[in-house]
């Protein structure tokens, strides 16, 4: 039982390249979230997933798509990186169902230089 | 409405010492207030939460103090240990739908032996 797996640990971009950050999880969750941390902003929702075939724009969604695969995995691209989206990314799942728990991965480190 | 304060935003207690950490918000929606530990390079854990039912819950040396009427929640950490340095996000939501968080800002405790 992993829990909520992330991949990659870390990862340097170049303005305008573009990568998908992956997550799954192993906990039979309903909704899934992406999230960045910045120092002093706190966590801050990006995209969510309330079930599996839908998404729903969170906080901070500018620069953001993302993909419910299926139950397990929800995946965060950016299609064209910029500076600002340099951030630690958290994908989380839970919180629905009665399962008011969001669990949260280990983190995402992204770089755009 | 939807934000939630927290202070402060950085603590430095002695070990055996009282940490308190307070959270305000606006929106009387909210039934739902957890409180997460980071440690660094990792990702947010859930230590405690509370529903607006109860004014109080201890978990060990964890305690959550709620406040309805003035819609303020705290997290008192009891006999303070160097172990405790981390990162704490207080954050609420709804009980309703998909349990969307609203974290707080973060606040950066520092145990001294």
């Amino acid at each position: 039982n992993a829990g909520v797996t992330q991949t990659p640990k870390f990862q340097v971009l170049k303005t305008g390249q573009s990568m998908t950050l992956q997550c799954a999880q192993d906990m039979n969750h309903n909704s899934m979230y992406w999230y960045r941390q910045d120092p002093g902003m706190g966590l801050r929702l990006i995209y969510y997933s309330a079930s599996e075939g839908t998404t729903d724009k969170g906080e901070v969604p500018n620069g953001y798509n993302v993909s419910r695969l299926n139950k397990r995995e929800f995946s965060l691209r950016l299609e064209s990186a910029a500076p600002s989206q340099t951030s630690v990314y958290f994908c989380a799942s839970g919180g629905s169902g009665g399962q008011e728990t969001q669990y949260f991965g280990p983190g995402t480190r992204l770089l755009v230089l | 409405q939807q934000q939630v304060k927290q202070s402060p935003q950085s603590l430095i207690v002695q070990k055996g010492g009282i940490s308190i950490i307070n959270c305000a918000y606006e929106n009387t929606a909210f039934d739902y207030f957890p409180w997460y530990q980071q440690f660094p390079g990792k990702g947010p854990a859930l230590l405690i939460a509370i529903r607006p039912d109860v004014s109080e819950k201890k978990e060990g040396r964890f305690t959550i103090s709620f406040n309805k009427s003035a819609k303020q929640f705290s997290l008192h950490i009891m006999d303070s240990q160097p172990g405790d340095s981390a990162t704490y996000f207080c954050a609420a939501s709804s009980l309703l739908g998909t349990y969307k968080y609203i974290f707080g800002t973060g606040t950066r405790l520092k145990v001294l032996a």
